[in-house]
This record gives structure tokens, sequence and C-alpha cells, in this order.
């Protein structure tokens, strides 16, 4: 099955603690974005990445980090310098091309503080 | 960055009623996106929609991308239970700026 795969469903940090999100596309897809999603918000833009070894900060990229050394894979670090981690964190992908082609998503990744 | 203004912010209504929720902007997009996510999953793509003025369905769902290109609304008929979510409203202006609304939580009581 062609999809985006997000993992761990849930996951906790530690204080002081970096922590990585997992995110694979097998969909052949050369565009990889990184949202962050708090309740009653819209998502929020952390980072993403158009080709291979290119990245860019999005809206709030501060205390993340990120990764694209493989076109399928696209690894969020949320490091101990982000200091309200708490959320939903969610992976889209999409294909490069002249018009606006739709992001499509992962299923999440619930972060909470131990 | 542009703002997405989405209304309204909730929905309580009976099964069978049909549903109206829009989106609008103080800059234009060049593409309107219709979103729905149900609790702990992802959002899942409705409806897109290219071109100013341009109506589009999806089953029960009709959406439209406004002649300013700073709007758009979906709507939903004779809903149904499974209905029930958050749907999201994201503009595009350029192939990387994609902006979304907060959201508007649905609820369908049976």
């Amino acid at each position: 099955d062609g999809g985006i795969t997000q993992s761990p469903k849930y996951l906790f940090r530690k204080e002081g603690q970096n922590v990585t999100l997992s995110c694979e596309q097998n969909l052949n897809h050369d565009a990889m974005y990184w949202y962050r999603q708090d309740p009653g918000q819209g998502l929020r833009l952390i980072y993403y990445s158009q080709i291979v070894n290119d990245f860019q900060k999005g809206d709030i990229a501060e205390g993340y980090s990120v990764s694209r050394e493989k076109k399928e894979s696209f690894p969020l670090t949320v490091t101990s310098a982000q200091k309200n981690p708490t959320a939903f964190y969610l992976c889209a992908s999409k294909r490069q091309g002249l018009s606006n082609q739709p992001q499509h998503f992962g299923d999440g990744t619930r972060l909470s503080i131990l | 960055g542009q703002q997405l203004n989405q209304s309204p912010q909730s929905m309580f209504i009976q099964e069978g009623e049909d549903v109206s929720m829009n989106c609008t902007s103080s800059s234009i997009f060049n593409t309107w996106l219709w979103y729905k996510q149900d609790p702990g999953e992802g959002p899942v793509l409705l409806i897109a929609l290219y071109k100013a003025g341009e109506l589009t369905s999806n089953g029960r769902l009709t959406a439209q991308f406004g002649i300013t290109r700073k709007d758009s609304f979906l709507n939903i008929s004779a809903s149904i239970p499974s209905d029930v979510g958050i749907y999201f409203c994201a503009g595009c202006y350029n192939n990387n700026d994609m902006r979304f609304g907060a959201g508007t939580r649905l609820t369908v009581k049976p």
C-alpha cells in the first residue's frame, strides 16, 4: 500500500531529552513537511524539504531539527531547546509540479512530557 | 504570512441536516483545499480547488473557490454520524506556502 507512515504513534519525552519522530513515504513524492498541531489551532509548519539534502525552516522551527538523506525519509528531532513540545505532530508529502499539488498526511505522532 | 479565518469554530447538528462552513483570507490564494481529520489521525483530503469560481462535488460534499480568490466554502448535505470530525480549509499561494484554518469541529446527533 502506498502512503505515509509515522512512528511511533505515541512518544514520551523526559526533561532535557532529544526525541526523534520518524516519517517515511513510498509515494515517490519530492517534497515533505512537518507540522505541529495544538488543540483548537490550525497546523503550523515546522520544516519542509523539497529535495534530498535540502530543507527549509517553517514558521516555528526553533527547538526542532530535521534531515533529508533519502527521498523516502524526513525524520524530525524535537530537541531539549523546545520548551513546550507537547503536541500532535503531522508529517505530509506531495509531488512537486507546476500546479499546487495537495499535501497528503500521515496519521501523526502524539508527543507528551513525562 | 497569510492568515485564514475559518468559521464556524464548531457546529452541533441533527443527522440529516445540511452543513455549511467557510474560510476567508485577506490575501489571495491559487489553490483551496478542504481536509477532514478524525480523532488521533491525520487530515484526509476531501476536495481540491484550482480555479477561481470553481465548484466541485465529492458525493455529499460541495466546495467552491471564491471569485475573489480570498475565500472558499464547503457544504455537506444530508449529514450522517460518520461526518463527525474536524474540517480544515487550506490555501496555497505557491508550491510550498500552504496556510490552514483553525478548523470547524462538527458533531452530528443521531
